[in-house]
């Protein structure tokens, strides 16, 4: 089986300073990682995806992620955040039948 | 990417009755699931549709609550049965193209049981 857990439930930040949501996951075989954001009212959208090619993986808007093996992590980070960088993200495992974290609200201050 | 539009965006219900919400995606596509979104909480996958055979559904889910049609490669059902305020939800369909390892949401259809 696979899971993933996302360690903060929120995470504040200032606007213009560093973003870093983190996320492990378990699982039995080599996985595919994705990070997806969820804005207000809004659907879901694909940040990026890690699917056994490159170890670190530039999304939209900025974001990147790092796939750890050793660590079984996949955090991600943006150098600096924006005020509409709020939202709720998700770290999700699997091919196909995707397994979602509780999710990180992200919320960013002036 | 893909085109996806849910109908109905939004229903308010009463419990005891039934709502079907359509997914329709602007191309055809090899995989169509359908999730539930309980209020503030994750996303958690009801069942895959299957094209021409019944839907797969996940541990705790049944055809007979959720019952699924796909019939053909673009659209899909799904019908929330004998609903219940527990069912107030939003429910999401998704689609994954041939070879193609990301996955697309639809807008959703935010479900709301009196």
């Amino acid at each position: 089986a696979q899971s993933v857990t996302q360690l903060d439930s929120h995470v504040s930040v200032s606007e213009g300073t560093p973003v870093l949501l983190r996320c492990n996951y378990s699982s039995s075989y080599s996985p595919s990682l994705f990070w997806y954001v969820q804005h207000p009212n809004k659907g879901l959208q694909l940040l990026l995806k890690y699917t056994s090619a490159a170890t670190l993986v530039k999304g939209i808007n900025g974001f990147e992620a790092e796939f750890k093996k050793s660590e079984t992590s996949f955090h991600l980070t943006k150098p600096s955040a924006h005020m509409s960088d709020a939202a709720e993200y998700f770290c999700v495992v699997g091919f196909q039948k995707l397994v979602f974290g509780t999710g990180t609200r992200l919320l960013v201050s002036p | 990417s893909a085109v996806i539009s849910q109908k109905p965006s939004r229903d308010i219900c009463q419990r005891g009755t039934s709502l079907t919400i359509q997914c329709q995606v602007d191309s055809q596509v090899t995989m169509m699931f359908w999730y539930r979104q309980q209020p503030g909480q994750s996303l958690t996958l009801i069942a895959t549709a299957n094209q021409g055979s019944e839907a797969t559904y996940e541990s705790g889910f049944v055809i007979d609550k959720f019952p699924i049609s796909r019939p053909n490669l673009t659209f899909s059902t799904l019908t929330v049965s004998n609903m219940s305020p527990e069912d107030s939800s939003i429910y999401l369909c998704s689609v994954v193209r041939s070879g193609n390892h990301e996955q697309y949401f639809g807008p959703g259809t935010r479900l709301t049981v009196t």
